[in-house]
């Protein structure tokens, strides 16, 4: 079975610019999150989808940051007008969604590693 | 004050060392903890998770917990090349960090196991 994929695994552009990032969950599961990995940093939560519910957006850094979650399986997190410190890998997890109170593994993508000149 | 304080290291030990990892955090609402693995250019992958206060062993790894420190470990004995890695903690359950799929991940700590 197919893990949790990313696209591209490397993508290099020029400040200002903006850059789509492609998050492709495993097959059934209803929760998607979105992290930001930087250098010696840990996992930054940016953006979390579950289900129809309202997204958390709450890690989202500024307003150039959005994502979308299309028919409940692929996202796409997108930056405008990229800046050099949003230079980072860039990781997509997914998970199913268990009984309330009970941990629900994330399962990760390899991540796009993204790097702003 | 991060929620989730870790060593980055780089920790480096020969092989068949036993090595310790930390974490310590400062919410004392969090129910879950986990420690993940992350080798160099992958995304990280759950190794571990405990609920609550107490030890779990797996192997040549055991996690510990202390709530009232405040305070989560990873153990690995008889360390191998392979255990070569970066080990994230991770925290879950707390409302207060938002809900029970919601985890707050340590920075890392970067291990390196020599032949």
């Amino acid at each position: 079975g197919a893990g949790v994929s990313q696209s591209p695994s490397n993508k290099v552009t020029e400040k200002g610019k903006d850059v789509e990032l492609r998050c492709d969950p495993i097959s059934g599961h209803t929760a998607l999150y979105w992290y930001r990995q930087s250098l010696g940093q840990g996992l930054e939560f940016l953006i979390y989808f579950q289900g129809n519910s309202a997204p958390d957006k709450s890690g989202l850094p500024s307003d150039r940051f959005s994502a979308e979650r299309t028919g409940g399986s692929v996202s796409t997190l997108t930056i405008q007008r990229t800046q050099q410190e949003d230079s980072a890998v860039y990781l997509c997890a997914s998970s199913s969604m268990g009984l309330a109170g009970t941990l629900i593994e994330q399962f990760f993508g390899p991540g796009t590693r993204l790097t702003v000149l | 004050q991060k929620e989730v304080e870790q060593d980055p290291g780089p920790l480096s030990v020969p092989e068949g060392a036993i090595v310790s990892l930390n974490c310590t955090y400062s919410n004392s609402a969090f129910q879950y903890f986990m420690w993940y693995r992350q080798y160099s250019r992958k995304g990280p992958e759950l190794l571990m998770y405990t609920y609550s206060s107490g030890n779990k062993e797996d192997g040549r790894f055991t996690a510990q917990v202390d709530k009232s420190s405040k305070y989560i470990s990873l153990f690995i004995r008889d360390s191998q090349p392979s255990d070569s890695a970066t080990y994230l903690c991770a925290l879950g359950g707390s409302r207060v960090s938002g809900g029970y799929n919601k985890l707050i991940f340590g920075a890392g700590t970067r291990l390196a196991v020599h032949p």
